[in-house]
């Protein structure tokens, strides 16, 4: 069964420094995103992506963050300078449609 | 701000029984419902999606849906201790693009032996 894949499963940054967060989502799916789940609490929304523009982004995602889809096949979140409360689970997931597949997400720890 | 309220838990039934999970959410023109299972420091699983009125069921779960009353629920027939996880009711955005989800905080099932 096709999955969306995520690197690395764990990363360690201090605080300050950027983070790229990768995804290879399903080959044939159109649309893109990132979520986050903060330990405990929701899964949380952070942006979508569609025919290489962002479609919508929530109030999280604010400058410090960017998407980019370089290749045909990669999608990347960088962090650029990582804050203590950016610590949390980053999920990416990708659809043809409404109802998506989510990758297995990086365990980002700020310190 | 879209809400999607479920039960926090712990809800625990013996095996074998039907667990019954609840989801309310507040946005009156989502369209598309759906739950998730999420094991313990693992990524969300896509479990059942329900789009009209009534039910719907695949294997041993069953989706519910009441747009009126903005209700979801799932229930698990002869629940395994494999269900144990934390069951997870999200919502499309209506007023939002591209099929953006709002999730609930989710409801922990433990299903005892």
């Amino acid at each position: 069964e096709p999955e969306v894949t995520q690197t690395p499963s764990h990363q360690v940054t201090q605080m300050g420094q950027e983070v790229i967060l990768r995804c290879v989502p399903i080959s044939n799916h159109l649309y893109f995103y990132w979520y986050r789940q903060i330990l405990g609490q929701k899964v949380e929304f952070l942006v979508s992506f569609y025919n290489n523009e962002i479609s919508e982004k929530s109030e999280i995602f604010d400058d410090q963050f960017s998407v980019e889809r370089p290749d045909g096949s990669n999608f990347t979140l960088k962090i650029r300078s990582t804050k203590l409360e950016d610590s949390a689970m980053y999920f990416c997931a990708s659809s043809v449609a409404v109802g998506y597949t989510f990758g297995s997400g990086t365990r980002l720890t700020v310190v | 701000q879209k809400e999607v309220e479920q039960n926090s838990g712990p809800l625990s039934v013996p095996e074998g029984a039907i667990a019954s999970l609840n989801c309310t959410y507040s946005d009156r023109g989502s369209q598309s419902f759906f739950w998730y299972r999420q094991y313990s420091g693992k990524s969300p699983e896509l479990i059942m999606s329900i789009y009209s009125n009534g039910d719907k069921e695949d294997g041993r779960f069953t989706a519910q849906l009441n747009k009126a009353s903005q209700y979801v629920s799932l229930l698990i027939r002869d629940s395994q201790p494999s269900d144990s996880a934390t069951y997870l009711c999200a919502v499309n955005d209506s007023g939002g693009s591209n099929y953006k989800l709002t999730f609930g905080k989710g409801t922990l099932l433990t299903v005892n032996p």
